[in-house]
């Protein structure tokens, strides 16, 4: 089945490192992808990993996945004022096409 | 390369009207989707076209619609408005080569009201 889940908030100072987390139950995914969405915008694609991997990192991003728990993270070192926004994490599963299957998405506020 | 534009991004209609949105992808980029967004349900798939065809679809009423140019440029429709189709839309774009394959862009999406 299709079904994506994140926790709805998240606070944390700025400097601190954020983690984000998603479940999801599709074990055939093949692409999972974090987007970032500020208010009043569209999706912005953060980076994205393949089923086959453990990790990837790119610049202040690292994320994480867990096929066994199917338990994808987005962590973000060093997090700023202007990383505030929804954080969507997405599934694409095999068999699918195009179709991306999104988090409920998580409210990242970054406080001074 | 110019991002996926999408036009109106604001659009205010009353109900039984249509509308038609428009989304122009990254050049280059042969398949388009669309999604909707609301508070309530979030983003869920609308369709996708590729080479002028409705590759994939999701699980909206009859009354949603789209189609694609062969310069890629897509258009979705919704007729017959009702107060629930008040939401973002949301277009995205990507490339289909062997490197990024299916990776989508978004545009700044089209802000629909009905009233």
């Amino acid at each position: 089945g299709e079904d994506v889940e994140q926790s709805l908030f998240l606070s944390v100072r700025e400097g601190d490192s954020s983690v984000i987390n998603c479940t999801y139950t599709d074990s055939s995914s093949t692409y999972l992808y974090w987007y970032k969405q500020e208010p009043g915008a569209g999706l912005q694609l953060l980076t994205y990993i393949f089923s086959n991997m453990d990790m990837k990192q790119d610049q202040r991003l690292t994320v994480l996945l867990n096929k066994k728990d199917k338990h994808l993270s987005l962590r973000i070192a060093d997090t700023q004022t202007g990383d505030s926004a929804i954080y969507f994490c997405a599934e694409r599963f095999t068999g699918g096409g195009n179709k991306l299957t999104f988090g409920t998405g998580t409210q990242l506020k970054v406080e001074l | 390369k110019a991002g996926v534009t999408q036009t109106p991004r604001y659009l205010i209609k009353t109900r039984g009207q249509q509308v038609t949105l428009s989304c122009s992808p990254i050049s280059g980029h042969r398949s388009v989707s669309w999604y909707q967004q609301t508070p309530g349900q979030g983003l869920q798939f609308l369709f996708e076209y590729f080479s002028e065809t409705q590759r994939n679809k999701g699980n909206f009423p009859g009354r949603f619609s789209g189609r694609q140019f062969s310069n890629s440029r897509s258009e979705m429709n919704v007729s017959t408005l009702e107060l629930g189709d008040s939401a973002l839309y949301l277009c995205a774009s990507s490339p289909q080569d062997r490197l990024m394959r299916d990776t989508q862009y978004f545009g700044p999406g089209t802000r629909l009201t009905v009233l």
